[in-house]
């Protein structure tokens, strides 16, 4: 398997514009994660998802973030709009059941110019 | 509140041993992680250890709890050039999986030669 596979690597974007992030798991894997990393709050998890269902989305930090899982191959992170401040690596992760690695993505490199 | 804890800067002679230090606050913590992130990479786990443990060791890497005072470090023996990286701390969140992480915000190992 070609591992957790995020696009794009890197977003630059202006402010107001809408920008979509996007996550293929590893196959087979139940579990998917959206983190951020920035320098000031480092990796902080934003959301998760069981069988394609949001579990726990009390990182996501305002309504202008949403995520959405269709299938169990796909996700995707929007911002919309987004901001200087939304500027960070996203990083998707994947795992198998519950007690199992996370598998992390290269993470995708946005800035909001 | 929910926080792990860890020095910024770590800089060692190769050869040498490396410590990484690290504090948490979540006492029912199941499981503690060492991530490894490379320059321009996602994170990959380097290993864990379940809390009911003391002690870890996995070749080079030897993992050491102490639960009373919430502390776990991570010993890197021999260190090499190519151990150059950021190291993150994680506690699992709750009973939940193991990709629901809160991590520290990293401590980057620089090895000279």
């Amino acid at each position: 398997d070609a591992g957790v596979i995020q696009s794009p690597r890197h977003e630059v974007t202006e402010m107001g514009q809408e920008v979509t992030l996007r996550c293929k798991p590893i196959s087979g894997h139940d579990y998917l994660f959206w983190y951020r990393q920035t320098m000031m709050r480092g990796l902080e998890l934003l959301i998760y998802f069981n069988n394609n269902v949001p579990i726990d989305d009390s990182g996501m930090p305002e309504d202008r973030f949403s995520a959405k899982m269709p299938n169990a191959s796909f996700s995707t992170l929007k911002i919309q709009p987004s901001e200087p401040r939304d500027s960070a690596v996203y990083f998707c992760a994947s795992s198998l059941g519950v007690r199992t690695e996370a598998f992390f993505g290269q993470g995708t490199r946005l800035t909001v110019v | 509140g929910e926080d792990v804890e860890q020095s910024l800067f770590l800089s060692v002679r190769e050869g040498d041993s490396s410590v990484i230090n690290c504090t948490y606050t979540d006492s029912s913590s199941t499981y503690l992680y060492w991530y490894k992130q490379e320059p321009g990479a996602g994170l990959q786990l380097l290993t864990y250890i379940f809390s009911n443990m003391d002690m870890k060791q996995d070749q080079r890497l030897t993992v050491l709890l102490n639960k009373k005072d919430k502390h776990l470090s991570l010993r890197i023996a021999d260190t090499q050039t190519g151990d150059s990286a950021i190291y993150f701390c994680a506690e699992g969140k709750g009973g939940g999986s193991q990709g629901n992480l809160i991590f520290g915000k990293g401590t980057k190992l620089s090895v000279k030669p």
